[in-house]
């Protein structure tokens, strides 16, 4: 049972241009989302986050947005840049944040072409 | 600095056989993790850990054993009952409770049946 998925398994963009990743989940529970970025070879990392309360988070180039009514989020990355080539994970959890419910989706990866 | 260590990167098993995963972290976090991630697939929970001498099931538990003697130390046995064991496997830890940043994970271990 994936209650999270990420659709599309890759995404291609130019140097410049605006990044969009897109995340959907299944459980109307989930009360926090995460973003996470993997480079080959290394574990995941976290990027940025995002609470059910706040429909935009910010963080420099990374803006998440969270649709509750269509239980849907986007990560949008401007200007996108060839470093930030890796694989994106979307994450959700909840209710009450807790350590072991997080959900992961299949991941996007995502190639910036300089 | 502080981190989570998983050893060795790459494993090779022969069928029949039991091998152990190592993690060890040294971020004094309380919650540790083990997932395992296969192609097209999110990340999925195996075992997880919320303090020393208690472990609880995942969501893919079978064939898999862990132990928490030590706050730092987490490994995970991939026992011969596991019928599909070539995969990645990631470790991750927590400070616990409702942690806004989520995990931080391990470079992981790729495992691969001969």
């Amino acid at each position: 049972d994936q209650q999270v998925k990420q659709n599309s398994p890759s995404l291609s963009v130019q140097e410049g241009r605006i990044s969009i990743l897109n995340c959907d989940y299944t459980n109307s529970m989930f009360d926090y989302f995460l973003w996470y970025k993997k480079y080959p070879a290394e574990g995941p990392t976290f990027l940025i986050s995002i609470s059910s309360i706040k429909d935009k988070n910010e963080d420099g180039r990374f803006t998440v947005f969270l649709n509750k009514s269509a239980k849907h989020l986007s990560l949008h990355i401007v200007p996108s840049q060839p470093g930030d080539s890796a694989v994106y994970f979307c994450a959700a959890s909840g209710p009450y944040y807790n350590n072991n419910d997080m959900r992961f989706g299949a991941g996007t990866r995502l190639t910036v072409k300089p | 600095d502080g981190g989570i260590t998983q050893s060795p990167k790459y494993l090779f098993r022969k069928e029949g056989q039991n091998v152990t995963l190592s993690c060890e972290q040294n971020l004094n976090h309380d919650a540790m993790y083990w997932y395992r991630q296969d192609p097209g697939q999110g990340l999925r929970l195996i075992y997880y850990s919320q303090i020393v001498n208690d472990f609880q099931k995942g969501d893919i538990a079978e064939g898999y054993s862990v132990s928490r003697e030590k706050k730092e130390s987490f490994p995970l046995t991939v026992t011969s009952a596991q019928k599909n064991p070539t995969a990645f496997y990631l470790c991750a830890s927590s400070i616990g409770g409702r942690n806004p940043l989520g995990y931080t994970f391990g470079s992981g271990t790729r495992l691969t049946v001969v």
